[in-house]
């Protein structure tokens, strides 16, 4: 079954540590994968994205991910947090239902809380 | 170009009510597709348009549907509503609804059923 796990439900850091975020996938086919961010209250922005290729992506706000296609992971890395990065981050693959039309498949989410 | 639109943006029903969520895609988007969020439950699928036409459901009773209109707007309306029906309901929309497109969500509308 497609499925998308982040395994950190909660991450706290210090305001200029580095990120990272895991996330792991669960999908037969070549997945298309994404990084979403949500502030309170706010929808969902992109923050990247994976179809293919270089398998290192860069993102806006200084985030990119690797794709590692050997341990279904795409994690999310920042090399500084900001204290405006505090939000909820979402890990999403791009599935084919059975239509054979789109539909994303969120992880839990991480929400990520940043210290001064 | 000016991103998704929903409203209303909040919304208190009681159990048993019906209610309506409007979602405005992007210009030149044709595909609309609905998730729910809940705290327990996390983001779910609900159902995705094209060309007024639903190609997708998600796992969700027959209570919950949706329409979308030639102009690309959609609709989902939820009956008989129930307390587990609290959630916030986001719109997105793309292109033409491929797998690898990147879908855009609206700031999506929070309903409270009491």
């Amino acid at each position: 079954a497609q499925s998308v796990t982040q395994p950190d439900i909660h991450i706290t850091v210090s305001e200029g540590a580095s990120l990272e975020l895991r996330c792991n996938y669960s999908y037969g086919a070549t997945p298309y994968l994404f990084w979403y961010v949500q502030s309170p209250g706010q929808g969902l922005q992109l923050l990247l994205k994976y179809f293919s290729g270089d398998t290192l992506v860069q993102g806006i706000k200084g985030f990119e991910a690797e794709f590692k296609r050997s341990q279904s992971s795409f994690n999310l890395r920042k090399p500084s947090v900001h204290w405006s990065d505090a939000a909820e981050y979402f890990c999403a693959v791009g599935a084919l239902s059975e239509g054979g039309y789109n539909k994303l498949i969120f992880g839990a989410g991480t929400r990520l809380a940043v210290h001064p | 170009k000016a991103g998704v639109t929903q409203t209303p943006r909040y919304l208190i029903k009681t159990r048993g009510q019906q209610v309506t969520l409007s979602c405005s895609p992007i210009s030149g988007h044709r595909s609309v597709s609905w998730y729910q969020q809940t705290p327990g439950q996390g983001l779910q699928f609900l159902f995705e348009y094209f060309s007024e036409t639903q190609r997708n459901k998600g796992n969700f009773p027959g209570r919950f549907s949706g329409r979308q209109f030639s102009n690309s707007r959609s609709e989902m309306n939820v009956s008989t509503l129930e307390l587990g029906d609290s959630a916030l309901y986001l719109c997105a929309s793309n292109e033409a609804g491929e797998s690898e497109e990147t879908q855009y969500f609206g700031p999506g509308t929070r309903l409270l059923v009491l």
